[in-house]
């Protein structure tokens, strides 16, 4: 268990709506990331915070927005659905920004699209 | 454009033998690598890592190679066991991180009875 909480497990939505995935870090960690992982394809990073502050993004589309909590916890917000965006999501969780501090995985959200 | 790139979908290995992953990058700003195992239905757990001013990093059964010249790692499971069977990912970051971890489409290695 890495300490890493991630809910729902999974979620099945239509394209068009709008969902919300939930990650609750390791204790103590203060920084959070959001990866994609779609079939065939490795981990795409999305968007990182650190502290409550947006700190690095990656390949993250402007339907998709995040954010991080006084309490740590965040939130990904997925809009507008469309079929692709069936994946895999996970968070992940670090002590402070890399590059030292690996990152400790969540078990996902698997999000289908119909 | 892959810029971590693990060229082996797949790598199947005898019990008791050792196990070679490798993973090759493109990006020179890369300067800290890790290796990430995952079992089905679970996330990516942390296995080890190296910085790019070592060329090996030892852990147990686990051990990474880094040659920065070739811009290739390798991951040594020695002896290989059952448990080790799930896929394996390559990870790297450049100096803060600035864009998260880079990760490569994963090997799925079979350990053999």
């Amino acid at each position: 268990d890495s300490g890493v909480t991630q809910t729902p497990k999974h979620l099945i939505t239509a394209t068009g709506q709008r969902v919300t995935l939930r990650c609750s870090p390791r204790s103590g960690d203060l920084s959070v990331y959001w990866y994609q992982q779609s079939l065939d394809q490795g981990l795409q990073f999305l968007i990182q915070y650190y502290n409550g502050e947006e700190r690095a993004k990656g390949n993250i589309l402007e339907r998709f927005s995040a954010q991080q909590f006084p309490d740590l916890h965040s939130e990904l917000n997925l809009s507008s659905l469309e079929l692709g965006d069936s994946a895999l999501y996970f968070c992940a969780s670090s002590v402070g920004g890399l590059p030292n501090s690996p990152l400790h995985f969540g078990n996902g959200t698997r999000l289908t699209v119909t | 454009d892959q810029q971590v790139k693990q060229n082996s979908p797949s790598l199947s290995v005898q019990e008791g033998r050792i196990s070679i992953l490798n993973c090759d990058y493109t990006n020179s700003m890369f300067d800290y690598f890790l290796w990430y195992k995952k079992y089905p239905a679970e996330g990516p757990t942390f296995l080890i890592s190296i910085s790019s001013i070592k060329d090996k990093n030892e852990d147990g059964r686990f051990t990474v190679f880094l040659n920065k010249s070739a811009k290739h790692l390798s991951l040594h499971i020695v002896p290989s066991q059952p448990g080790d069977s799930a896929v394996y990912f390559c990870a790297a970051s450049e100096a803060g991180g600035a864009d998260g971890l880079t990760f490569g489409k994963g090997t799925h290695l079979i350990i053999q009875p």
